[in-house]
């Protein structure tokens, strides 16, 4: 199975500052039709997983602009530009890339 | 708009059963393979179980392996899961989630973005 490996996985963060997290993968998550199947999501504490972001650097309908996705073969990185109250939860990567798809152990990201 | 509500969770003691399902609407669901994923007390996300969108090929995560059986009836647009000889190791909120389908071309669309709000199992005796 493709391990995904996500740092930091504890994020405190100042109100408005920018926050980065890390995932990498195995194996190159590159798939046969040339698509990289790369997603965020983001779980707040209570609720379920929401998706932020798919194939590497797409947003999903309603997602912030402050949040943006980027990366290629094994490298990944999701940003927030300006980080808010509501952003406080756990962010994971996820490969659907290859079968069966794997998730990254998460990074919490807490206000400072 | 799309759903995806889960049931069927509860108390269970150790070597017991339980049937989870998972009511969908909203999307094309007979098109979609479909999963099951749970998350332990304060852990990440663990895939447990997917089947395709006929049904005729299932996966297994190895911790349930023998244990539990992925269905699904798409005249109902449901998903299910069967539980047996649940362990205290199986105590988990269980998602249900939809992972893509096959378009009109036979290409794949992965799409891990419907999850349902999840049904809590707990196994102690």
């Amino acid at each position: 199975d493709v391990v995904m490996t996500q740092s930091p996985l504890s994020l405190p963060v100042t109100l408005g500052q920018p926050a980065s997290i890390s995932c990498r993968s195995s194996q190159s998550l590159v798939w046969s039709d040339g698509s990289t199947y790369l997603s965020w999501f983001q779980q707040r504490p209570g609720q379920s997983p929401r998706r932020l972001i798919y194939k590497v650097s797409n947003r999903d309908s309603g997602v912030p602009d402050r949040f943006s996705g980027s990366g290629s073969g094994t490298d990944f990185t999701l940003k927030i530009s300006r980080v808010e109250a509501e952003d406080v939860g756990v962010y994971y990567c996820m490969q659907g890339s290859h079968w069966p798809f794997t998730f990254g152990q998460g990074t919490k990201l807490e206000i400072k | 708009q799309v759903q995806l509500v889960e049931s069927g969770g509860g108390l269970v003691k150790p070597g017991g059963s339980l049937r989870l399902s998972c009511a969908a609407s909203g999307f094309a669901f007979s098109d979609y393979l479909m999963s099951w994923i749970r998350q332990a007390p304060g852990k990440g996300l663990e895939w447990v179980s997917y089947i395709s969108s006929s049904a005729g090929n299932t996966y297994y995560a190895d911790s349930v392996k023998g244990r539990f059986t992925i269905s699904r009836d798409n005249a109902k647009n449901s998903l299910y899961l069967q539980m047996n000889s649940l362990r205290d190791e199986d105590t988990a909120v269980y998602y249900c989630a939809s992972m893509g389908y096959y378009d009109s071309s036979g290409h794949w669309i992965e799409n891990v973005q419907h999850w349902g709000q999840g049904t809590l199992v707990t196994v102690s005796s």
